[in-house]
């Protein structure tokens, strides 16, 4: 099956400072890379998404980028605030119902 | 207008117990999930159900037994609590390899 492996497990940055979580899969097939932001106590929401024909995606201060070859893909957030503070999970699909999730990176901004 | 609900939030439960999680979505998805979220905050599917068929067992003891009586309503029946079981159950719901959308969660506590 799927193997989704997320890096950093925590990660603390200044307010204003730049945040890059990255995830590697194992299967080629894979084509739908979401990430979710759970605040705490709260239910995960997606905040950007990014399919296989496509190389990088933004949505204001926050971007997606993701290699096919290499089989990882990096969420990044500019100018971090302290709402931004979250757990961070990425997931990914074959485009079926089978979607396998991270195991997350708590975002600390401190500031 | 919510748009994945669950009942009830927390469930407080002596083990041996048995009890059940209703979720229901009005967005029209054909698909809907249970995800098991552990205190470490890993997210791992349980099940996926689309247009009422189990699509997804993952390796799930048998003493749960999620119930689909129509396309929005996915309910988790849980027999014999065990300590373990102790978690946040999410449901979910999306169109097949669309965003998913979960609902506010149920904590069930097993003492």
């Amino acid at each position: 099956g799927e193997n989704v492996e997320q890096h950093p497990s925590t990660l603390s940055v200044q307010e204003g400072d730049s945040a890059v979580i990255k995830c590697t899969y194992s299967d080629s097939a894979s084509n739908y890379f979401p990430w979710y932001k759970q605040e705490l106590g709260k239910r995960p929401q997606l905040i950007i998404d990014i399919r296989s024909n496509v190389g990088e995606k933004k949505d204001q201060r926050i971007a997606v980028t993701l290699n096919k070859t290499a089989k990882h893909f990096s969420l990044h957030i500019t100018e971090t605030q302290p709402e931004d503070s979250a757990v961070y999970f990425c997931a990914v699909s074959k485009g079926n119902n089978d979607m396998r999730f991270g195991a997350g990176t708590r975002l600390t901004v401190k500031p | 207008d919510t748009a994945v609900s669950q009942t009830p939030k927390y469930l407080v439960t002596q083990m041996g117990n048995d009890k059940s999680i209703k979720c229901e979505q009005n967005l029209g998805h054909d698909t809907m999930y249970w995800y098991k979220q552990d205190s470490k905050k890993f997210l791992k599917i349980m099940f996926s159900y689309n247009n009422k068929e189990l699509i997804i067992n993952e390796t799930v003891p048998n003493r749960f037994s999620p119930k689909s009586p129509d396309k929005a309503h996915l309910n988790l029946h849980i027999n014999s609590l065990e300590l373990g079981d102790s978690a946040v159950y999410f449901c979910a719901s999306s169109h097949i390899s669309g965003e998913q959308f979960f609902g506010p969660g149920t904590r069930l506590t097993v003492l």
